[in-house]
């Protein structure tokens, strides 16, 4: 079936711009996660969402990053007012549930502010 | 605190010899530990996982790898290498409970296969 899938693949932004980034879990994975891949970083958690509620977002590096889930499906990392250091890969994840279940990964949104 | 340390930034083999990549892990119950393999210009994809189940647990690609409590240790091993194995991997934990569901990740071990 069709896996995790990330729009747009490549985004240039200008400084102090918006962005908006999307993901399409795979259908019927309750849970979704963003994580952010940077050479400095590494690998890092930003945001868990279990149907359309986030009980835990102490991964957003500052209030300029929000996210939103809508119908248990489609969800939005925005980023406001982008700053260079926001630079990255942003990933998008989904499992069927929480705990041990194993999460599949989108193939991610390269993230290039300048 | 529960994390995952990967012993090596990089390793080379050469191709049709053995793989070993080293990762410790630190947690105060039993974890979910997991492998993901990411190539070049790609997603990351599942290797394998351990829930507590067998200690030993195979993946894809003929990779294995073991969980040694007394050591806490899960090393990703491969008997012999492939060229296609060229990668970075990453050692990976669970965390959940309460309000949290996430995985915390090594900073990864850069693989070359020699020809």
């Amino acid at each position: 079936g069709a896996g995790v899938s990330q729009s747009p693949s490549n985004k240039v932004t200008e400084k102090g711009k918006d962005v908006e980034l999307r993901c399409d879990p795979i259908s019927g994975h309750t849970a979704l996660y963003w994580y952010r891949q940077s050479l400095g970083q590494g690998l890092e958690f930003l945001i868990y969402f279990q149907g359309n509620s986030a009980p835990d977002k102490s991964g957003l590096p500052s209030d300029r990053f929000s996210a939103e889930r809508t119908g248990g499906s489609v969800s939005t990392l925005t980023i406001q007012r982008t700053q260079q250091e926001d630079s990255a890969v942003y990933l998008c994840a989904s499992s069927l549930g929480r705990s041990s279940y194993e999460q599949y990964f989108g193939p991610g949104t390269r993230l290039t502010v300048t | 605190a529960q994390s995952v340390t990967q012993l090596d930034s990089h390793v080379s083999v050469s191709e049709g010899t053995p793989v070993l990549l080293r990762c410790n892990y630190s947690s105060s119950y039993s974890p979910s530990l997991f492998w993901y393999v990411q190539h070049p210009n790609k997603g990351l994809q599942l290797l394998l996982k351990y829930t507590s189940a067998a200690t030993l647990v195979k993946g894809i690609n003929g990779f294995e790898a073991e969980f040694k409590k007394s050591e806490t240790s899960f090393h990703l091993t491969k008997p012999s290498a492939h060229m296609s194995d060229a990668a970075e991997y990453f050692c990976v934990v669970s965390v959940s409970g309460g309000a949290t569901n996430k995985l915390i990740f090594g900073t990864g071990t850069l693989l070359a296969v020699q020809p």
